[in-house]
């Protein structure tokens, strides 16, 4: 089974500062992909980067970044230039790449209360 | 396109009353998931469908809870009898079958006292 853990329930950033959350993760999988996802208050979950396993490339979404070390099972979320609007949980998440074709379960960790400050 | 729907977004019931969640997915969209989350355990999947026919349910707690995908348009999760441990948010999920990336519906906030 998969696992996924985030070590810092909570952190704090100053707006305009860059912020990094942390990931590590269990499996004996060789293809997965990687996920965050931003929970604000009003609770939707949004998909914020993803990374393919087999990609050695990290993922970049304009302000987001990612740090892949697959041999390390860490991924690593950078936020440059925090705003207000990052505030909110961030969930690291997991998920099997399956040959046959269908779908799979995402594997959350616990997440990472960020608050930005001004 | 709306996105994945749920209804009701928030539900009060009584303990021993039977609930019901709606889902209605992304149209195209053949997998379905439920989630739920919780402060003490977070998130965690309950079941998922891949082309309206169930994959994975050994999420789902106990008797108590069963889902259902009669079509590819829609899905409803029942609690019956709900109990108060069950409170929590419940979210349905859809994506293209083989994909990657999974649209979230807004949840569904239920609270059993």
């Amino acid at each position: 089974a998969q696992t996924v853990t985030q070590s810092q329930p909570e952190m704090s950033v100053q707006e305009a500062e860059t912020v990094t959350l942390s990931c590590t993760y269990d499996t004996s999988e060789s293809n997965y992909y990687l996920f965050w996802y931003k929970q604000p208050p009003s609770r939707q979950m949004i998909l914020v980067i993803r990374q393919e396993a087999y990609k050695q490339q990290n993922a970049t979404e304009n302000r987001f970044s990612v740090n892949f070390q697959k041999a390390a099972k860490s991924f690593s979320l950078k936020i440059s230039d925090s705003q207000l609007g990052d505030t909110a949980m961030y969930f690291c998440a997991f998920m099997k790449q399956t040959s046959r074709g269908g779908s799979e379960k995402l594997v959350f960790g616990k997440g990472t209360k960020l608050t930005v400050n001004p | 396109d709306a996105g994945v729907i749920q209804s009701p977004r928030h539900e009060v019931t009584e303990m021993g009353q039977e609930v019901t969640l709606r889902c209605k997915p992304i149209s195209g969209h053949n997998s379905l998931f439920w989630y739920r989350q919780t402060m003490m355990r977070g998130l965690e999947l309950l079941i998922y469908f891949n082309n309206n026919v169930p994959i994975d349910d050994s999420g789902m707690p106990e008797d108590r809870f069963s889902a259902k995908m009669p079509n590819a348009s829609f899905s409803t999760l029942k609690i019956q009898p709900s109990e108060p441990r069950d409170s929590a948010v419940y979210f349905c999920a859809s994506s293209f079958v083989g994909a990657a990336e999974a649209f979230f519906g807004q949840g569904t906030r239920l609270t059993v006292v």
